[in-house]
């Protein structure tokens, strides 16, 4: 089992929908877990932290489900600037290293 | 601006030339690190840094050597490339708290034909 795994999509969705990603880890020690963004021929960049109780940041919404190893990422009201590759990232215990999933590619269509 | 930069931004390379990328960060980060990310493997650790003066292999290491040279710069080295090893490599760097994530350059996108 890969240690982070996501679905490749892509998502095609129109401006305004609500679109879901979920990502798997196989590490219950990990402790710290994110979601990155990677623009096409870009440097991923820190989308959000996800935290145990859930956290939300404008229209987006991350949670954590530890029991079943999974973290989710929700965006509301898509934009068309939202367009990009979103990277699931999670950081094992007593570790420093991010462990990145393959990348969910999203194309928000006007 | 604040960040990480990374030197050269594209470089081609005939196999058997060897290279080094340069990384400088100036958030005064105390762990740095090597990416390498190809189509459909996504991102990958070659080699990291905790500290200033130490180095650790990461998930592939072969074929690359590191310098820390010191906090603020962390340079890769292609002794003998491989058309294997074309790639975008991403150099990042963190704070000893992990919470904020990585900040990463821009990339160096290498071709070694």
């Amino acid at each position: 089992r890969k240690e982070v795994e996501q679905d490749p999509g892509p998502f095609n969705v129109p401006e305004g929908a609500t679109v879901a990603f979920n990502c798997t880890y196989s590490n219950s020690a990990s402790q710290s877990f994110f979601w990155y963004r990677q623009d096409c021929r870009k440097e991923p960049k820190l989308l959000m932290s996800v935290y145990s109780s859930g956290n939300e940041d404008g229209r987006f919404t991350a949670q954590l489900n530890r029991a079943s190893q999974y973290i989710s990422l929700l965006i509301r009201d898509s934009k068309l600037s939202d367009s990009a590759t979103y990277l699931c990232v999670v950081i094992g215990a007593g570790s420093y290293q991010l462990t990145f999933g393959k990348g969910t590619k999203l194309s928000v269509i006007p | 601006n604040a960040g990480v930069t990374q030197t050269p931004k594209f470089q081609v390379l005939k196999t058997g030339q060897s290279m080094t990328l340069q990384c400088a960060q100036d958030m005064n980060h105390n762990s740095m690190y090597w990416y390498r990310q190809d189509p459909g493997m996504g991102l990958r650790l070659i080699y990291y840094s905790a500290s200033e003066g130490t180095t650790d292999k990461g998930e592939v290491p072969n074929g690359y050597n590191v310098s820390r040279l010191n906090k603020r710069e962390f340079s890769l080295r292609l002794e003998s490339a491989a058309p294997s090893q074309t790639s975008v490599y991403f150099c990042a760097s963190s704070a000893v708290r992990t919470d904020d994530g990585y900040t990463f350059g821009s990339g160096t996108r290498l071709t070694v034909v």
